[in-house]
């Protein structure tokens, strides 16, 4: 099955650092990647939409210049949080879509906890 | 109005009952339905697509009205092991290939 892999899994910096997330399908192409953000006992909230070549799409309320996506091959999305401050600290997870029985399969990331002290 | 709202529960059940969960959507040209599971600070998994005729995995049966515009995942003699938020994924890839989640339905057994 497709499989996405997500790095680093586990992430602690400084106030005011900058900290890269890595996705990239391993077996697939991917031109359309997912940003998550979780945070503890709630539910999965849809950062931005990452577009193989192109912009990336953002949700209302995310701030792009802070949330930095690029999608620069059909198989690497990296998202960076640029100046991260404590209120960063969260479970950002990727996702991919691949051609499954008839429809788009959504395969997740295992995730990236980061914690800014 | 949320594109997909499910109940958050959450559902407290003993071993060995039968749960059922609920979910619903407002695209009516949405075209792929999922539900998804997600352990307790760890990535959703996938955990069965839902077709038109209804499908069953072992203990798991998921079905999807059209009609009514509802999916619902059914859980038989339900394990320990199953404790975990039930995700609810409706995909419409026409229309930018979105997928779009319900907040999840949290399911405790209780041994």
């Amino acid at each position: 099955g497709a499989v996405v892999s997500q790095h680093p899994s586990w992430v602690i910096c400084k106030s005011g650092t900058s900290v890269k997330i890595e996705c990239r399908s391993l077996d697939f192409q991917a031109t359309t990647m997912f940003w998550y953000r979780q945070f503890p006992k709630q539910s999965l909230m849809l950062m931005a939409t990452s577009n193989e070549g192109s912009k990336a799409t953002y949700e209302q309320g995310v701030e792009k210049d802070k949330f930095l996506i690029n999608h620069a091959s059909l198989t690497l999305s990296t998202l960076t949080v640029t100046s991260a401050h404590p209120e960063d600290s969260s479970f950002y997870i990727c996702s991919a879509a691949s051609q499954g029985a008839g429809a788009n399969v959504l395969t997740f990331g295992a995730g990236s906890r980061l914690t800014v002290l | 109005r949320k594109e997909v709202e499910q109940d958050p529960g959450p559902f407290n059940v003993p071993e060995g009952a039968t749960v059922a969960f609920n979910c619903t959507y407002s695209n009516s040209a949405s075209q792929s339905f999922f539900w998804y599971r997600q352990d307790c600070r760890k990535e959703p998994k996938l955990l069965m697509s839902v077709y038109s005729s209804g499908n069953e995995d072992g203990r798991f049966t998921a079905q999807l009205n059209r009609a009514s515009q509802y999916i619902s995942l059914l859980i038989r003699d339900s394990k320990l092991s199953d404790s975990a938020t039930y995700l609810c994924v409706v995909n419409d890839r026409y229309t930018g290939n979105q997928f779009y989640f319900g907040t999840g339905t949290s399911l405790t057994v209780i041994p």
